[in-house]
């Protein structure tokens, strides 16, 4: 498919364990952003890559959390040492250019953590 | 800072009912504005935008007009769906700033 896809859709974790979170954007789109969605909640932004570069790591919630992106491609999110509190839907988005423009941001599907 | 603030959900409606999901913003500047629509089951899906004043997006029957006066964005539709039933999600965005996103409506259509 050409959307945004995220992997895996589910995870259940212990308490403590690292988890890493997978994101393939769309094909050429050369911006990449993380939000995270807590139960009942809006979008929380957590990082912008323009390209594999990070202009903007300012929603990452504590340095238990990094994120990498790789030939301008594929991105991974670490949680090391989850919490309970780390349990949301973490939603990726892709777009053409990024933060210079208007233009439109195409979400994932999500991938729903739970940490017990 | 920016900010966005939604109707709260949930909200309930008959089939073929009237739709109006306000939506108000603070930014500093002249955002451009978003609903995003969430299907059960599926990711965020951009429904409609504006990018200007007065400018008005269209798209699956929804409205919504951007009004810079009342720093408003509100969702309308004519005669709902039961498909229709989702999250919907009003966001700003200004350049080289973050997407700032509502906490979501959640809407019902029962038939």
């Amino acid at each position: 498919g050409a959307g945004v896809s995220q992997s895996p859709s589910n995870k259940v974790t212990e308490k403590g364990k690292d988890v890493e979170l997978r994101c393939d954007p769309i094909s050429g789109h050369t911006a990449l952003y993380w939000y995270r969605q807590r139960l009942g909640q809006g979008l929380e932004f957590l990082i912008y890559f323009q390209g594999n570069s990070a202009p903007d790591k300012s929603g990452l919630p504590s340095d238990r959390f990094s994120a990498e992106r790789t030939g301008e491609s594929v991105s991974t999110l670490t949680i090391q040492r989850t919490q309970q509190e780390d349990s949301a839907v973490y939603l990726c988005a892709s777009s053409l250019v990024g933060r210079t423009s208007t233009d439109t941001q195409y979400f994932g599907p999500g991938t729903r953590l739970t940490v017990l | 800072g920016n900010s966005v603030t939604q109707m709260e959900g949930p909200v309930t409606l008959s089939e073929e009912a009237f739709l109006t999901i306000n939506c108000t913003y603070t930014a500093t500047g002249y955002p451009s504005l978003f609903w995003y629509v969430q299907y059960p089951g599926e990711g965020l899906q951009l429904l409609l935008k504006a990018t200007k004043a007065d400018d008005k997006g269209s798209n699956k029957g929804f409205e919504a007009t951007y009004r810079k006066e009342t720093t408003s964005f509100h969702l309308e539709k004519g005669s709902v769906q039961v498909s229709d039933s989702a999250v919907y999600f009003c966001a700003l965005y200004l350049l080289d700033e973050k997407l700032t996103f509502g906490t979501g409506t959640r809407l019902t259509i029962i038939p």
